[in-house]
């Protein structure tokens, strides 16, 4: 079936790197996303990687995917205040453009 | 560009009210996605269009909940008759390949 999971909660210390991690049991999805989403504001698009990358980077972020494991990881360097937000990893496992498949998010907390 | 355009904002409405939430999507974009977010269930897809046809609706929790996209620049999700448990934020995104912009969003409370 269809699952993304996330862990809930993450508190890292301003200046720090951020790991969130994500699992997701379909082999064959197609496209793996990042996003963000401040308190009372819509998801915005941080990035996304094509399943048969390993690695993106895109300057504080970074993205790693594990196709074997189905293990997808965010991580953000140096982290900042203005990070605070929740984080969902998604998965879309039709053509591209196509439904996407959420997790439940992980808040992310940084205190200064 | 504005970016996916969603209307009202916030919705409170009494329970056994028709609400109807409105989406402009991004100009040029042939994806058009209806989502819902609770606490309890987190981000569920609720129907999707392409070039303004309803592709997917199996996530449309009942009968009383219907979506139309009468042209490529506009959208409506209709409840009718709202109940509590309707109670959530509504989302439209638009994509025109592999990636979707989401809507601010409407807040809908019914009491």
């Amino acid at each position: 079936g269809e699952d993304v999971e996330q862990s809930l909660f993450l508190s890292v210390r301003e200046g720090d790197s951020s790991v969130i991690n994500c699992t997701y049991t379909d082999s064959s999805s197609t496209y793996l996303y990042w996003y963000k989403q401040e308190p009372g504001a819509g998801l915005q698009l941080l990035t996304y990687i094509f399943s048969n990358m390993d690695m993106k980077q895109d300057q504080r972020l970074t993205v790693l995917l594990n196709k074997k494991d189905k293990h997808l990881s965010l991580r953000i360097a140096d982290t900042q205040t203005g990070d605070s937000a929740i984080y969902f990893c998604a998965e879309s496992k039709e053509q591209a453009g196509t439904a996407l498949i959420f997790g439940k998010g992980t808040t992310l907390s940084v205190s200064s | 560009d504005a970016g996916v355009i969603q209307s009202p904002r916030h919705e409170v409405t009494e329970m056994g009210q028709e609400v109807t939430l409105r989406c402009k999507p991004i100009s040029g974009h042939d994806y058009l996605f209806w989502y819902r977010q609770t606490m309890m269930r987190g981000l569920e897809l609720l129907i999707y269009f392409n070039n303004n046809v309803p592709i997917d609706d199996s996530g449309m929790p009942e009968d009383r909940f219907s979506a139309k996209m009468p042209n490529a620049s506009f959208s409506t999700l209709k409840i009718q008759p709202s109940e509590p448990r309707d109670s959530a934020v509504y989302f439209c995104a638009s994509s025109l390949s592999e990636t979707q912009y989401f809507g601010p969003g409407t807040r809908l409370l019914v009491l």
